[in-house]
This record gives C-alpha cells, sequence and structure tokens, in this order.
C-alpha cells in the first residue's frame, strides 16, 4: 500500500531562515506528488503538485520542492521564512493505478520564532 | 471560478444524536468528492468519495455514511454519534480525472460530549 511519512512533527526556524521539510512516500510508479498546507481551524490550500517533467517545482508563498525519484523523496523548501508561514504543511501522494485516492503524511508543523 | 462550501463551521453534539454535514461545490460539472476527517494531532484521513451522484464508496468502516443526492453536493451523515467522531472534517473536490488536484472546504469542527 502506498504510505507518506513526514519524519519531523515540529520544526522551529527563525523568521528570515530558511525552511526544509522532508517527505518520503513508499516506492510506486508514476507517483503524483502535492504539499499542502494549513493554517489553525482552516482547510487545507494547495502549495505546489509535481505531476511530470522539471523535477524542481515552484508553488505559491515563494515555496519550492524537488522530486528525487532515486531518494523517493519530495522535500519542502523556503528561502527565507516569514512569520505568516506558521502553520501544519502536509504532503501527500497519489498513485496512477490507485486512481485518485490522496495518501497523507502526518503533518509537519512549523513554528516561526521572531 | 469553483468554490468549495461546508457548513456548519462548528458544530457540538451530544453522544447518540445524529449528525448531517454539508459540502456543496460551485463553478464545476461532475467532480470527484471527497470526505476527511482529521484527529487531534494526527493527519488526514479519507472516509468516503464519490465518482457520480448516489455512488459512494467507503474507506473505512465506521460509525458514518454519505450520500450523494445531486452532481455538486456530498452530505456525512450519522444516526447516532460518538465519542470518537469528533474532530475536523474536511470535504474535497477534484476533476474526474485520475490524479488531478484536489481543492479543500474550510472544514467543519465536530465536537461529541
Amino acid at each position: 500500500a502506498q504510505s507518506v511519512t513526514q519524519p519531523d512533527i515540529h520544526i522551529t526556524v527563525s523568521e528570515g531562515a530558511s525552511l526544509e521539510l522532508r517527505c518520503n512516500y513508499s516506492y510506486g510508479a508514476t507517483p503524483y506528488l502535492f504539499w499542502y498546507v494549513q493554517s489553525p481551524g482552516q482547510g487545507l490550500q494547495l502549495l505546489l503538485k509535481y505531476f511530470s517533467g522539471d523535477t524542481l517545482v515552484q508553488g505559491i508563498k515563494g515555496f519550492e520542492a524537488e522530486f528525487k525519484r532515486s531518494q523517493s523523496s519530495f522535500n519542502l523548501r523556503k528561502p527565507s521564512v516569514h512569520w505568516s508561514d506558521a502553520a501544519e504543511y502536509f504532503c501527500a501522494v497519489v498513485y496512477e493505478a490507485a486512481g485518485n485516492k490522496l495518501t497523507f503524511g502526518g503533518g509537519t508543523r512549523v513554528l516561526v520564532k521572531p | 471560478s469553483q468554490t468549495i462550501h461546508q457548513w456548519p463551521a462548528t458544530l457540538v453534539q451530544p453522544v447518540g444524536s445524529p449528525l448531517s454535514l454539508e459540502c456543496t461545490v460551485e463553478g464545476t460539472s461532475n467532480p470527484n468528492l471527497y470526505w476527511y476527517r482529521q484527529a487531534a494531532g494526527r493527519g488526514l484521513q479519507l472516509l468516503f468519495y464519490s465518482v457520480g451522484i448516489g455512488q459512494i464508496s467507503s474507506e473505512v468502516p465506521q460509525n458514518l455514511s454519505a450520500s450523494r443526492p445531486q452532481d455538486r453536493q456530498f452530505i456525512l451523515s450519522s444516526k447516532k454519534l460518538l465519542l470518537s467522531d469528533s474532530g475536523f472534517y474536511l470535504c474535497a473536490w477534484s476533476v474526474a480525472d485520475s490524479g488531478d488536484t484536489q481543492y479543500f472546504g474550510p472544514g467543519t469542527r465536530l465536537t461529541v460530549l
């Protein structure tokens, strides 16, 4: 069965510092990969997605992610974090063979220090 | 543009009472629709999905049921709520195509006392 792992439950970063959130998925053919962000008490907002092509994907709010098939990873990065980036971030994967069913990682909560 | 609505935004219900949460989508036709639950401190779990009117697939056995009476309406129900049904319920939609992006509603916070 497909699975997604986000190894870091919590990350604390200083405002202006860089951020990297890790995501690993179970091996499978043709994964579609997503990162979502959830502010407290809110729904999920799509940050970016990877379907095919260039393995470095640009998203909204200055985020980017890189797909590395050899490492089964899709890590999310931002060069300079803003206080408004404090939220929970979810990585998710869909396998074409499994239809359009998203499997989510457990999430990483990001705290931003002033 | 497409929008997705959920109501109510918050709900407090006693154990044993019924439940009805509603989700509607605007600006698209024949979407795939999904219900997720997010328990406190945990990730998202897919509960139900629907590819068309009256077509419901259940992902996990539970105290809940779902219905799709209209193309862009998805309802989550229970006849008798349990304490364990508390959580944050999210509805999502996608274009009816494998692998396409899912877009989420604002969610309903359900507390069962």
